[in-house]
């Protein structure tokens, strides 16, 4: 089945760093998706991408959709102690309806 | 606009009972979904229903779990009986039709002992 490669695992950094991550796939999805997971909440839509190539971004935040269409990244910009969380890609592909799948989650530490 | 409502918010349960959660979608959204995550892994689709009607439900262990959104609005999911690696946070989401934009409900976290 389809599955979604997430990396890092987890990361520990200074605040003010750049933070990279990202998601492949040996399937071509139509959307990927980046959620924020903060402990006893559910995921937190931050940023949708729909064509390949698109570029976009959502303040401190940037993700690329792949040119193959089989992965994609997020960037996260000057970091402070508030980014701390689990963040996941999905990505979505129409079959009988959008289906997604989630990665396993990359685990920030921000430390002040 | 409120958000995603789910209940319970924690349920514990000895192995081989049974349990519900529920789910309040967003007002409007057509689609909904319930996830399993099981600690320290992403979220994994249970069902997926588009008003009343089951589009996904290849992963749902028929043997024990069951799901149902009667009208076409809340729905309930049921884990009977259960087993100890059950234990997960179970997400409730919804997404307008044909939107892949999912909002998520704040779970319920299920322990079973």
């Amino acid at each position: 089945g389809q599955q979604l490669n997430q990396s890092p695992q987890s990361m520990f950094i200074q605040e003010g760093e750049d933070v990279s991550m990202n998601c492949t796939s040996s399937s071509i999805f139509n959307t990927w998706l980046w959620y924020k997971q903060e402990p006893g909440e559910g995921p937190v839509l931050l940023i949708a991408l729909y064509k390949a190539g698109e570029l976009t971004s959502n303040g401190r935040l940037t993700a690329q959709f792949g040119i193959t269409r089989k992965d994609s990244f997020l960037n996260i910009s000057a970091s402070i102690p508030s980014d701390v969380g689990i963040y996941f890609c999905a990505g979505a592909s129409f079959g009988g309806g959008f289906k997604t799948i989630f990665g396993a989650g990359t685990r920030l530490f921000v430390k002040a | 606009e409120a958000g995603v409502a789910q209940s319970p918010r924690y349920k514990i349960i000895e192995k081989r009972q049974s349990v519900a959660f529920w789910c309040n979608p967003i007002s409007g959204h057509a689609t909904l979904y319930w996830y399993q995550q099981i600690l320290g892994q992403g979220p994994k689709l249970l069902i997926q229903f588009q008003n009343n009607g089951v589009v996904d439900d290849s992963q749902l262990p028929k043997d024990r779990f069951s799901a149902e959104r009667l009208k076409g609005v809340d729905s309930t999911l049921k884990i009977q009986p259960a087993k100890l690696e059950d234990s997960a946070v179970y997400l409730c989401a919804s997404s307008l039709e044909g939107m892949q934009q999912q909002y998520f409900g704040p779970g319920t976290r299920l322990t079973v002992t």
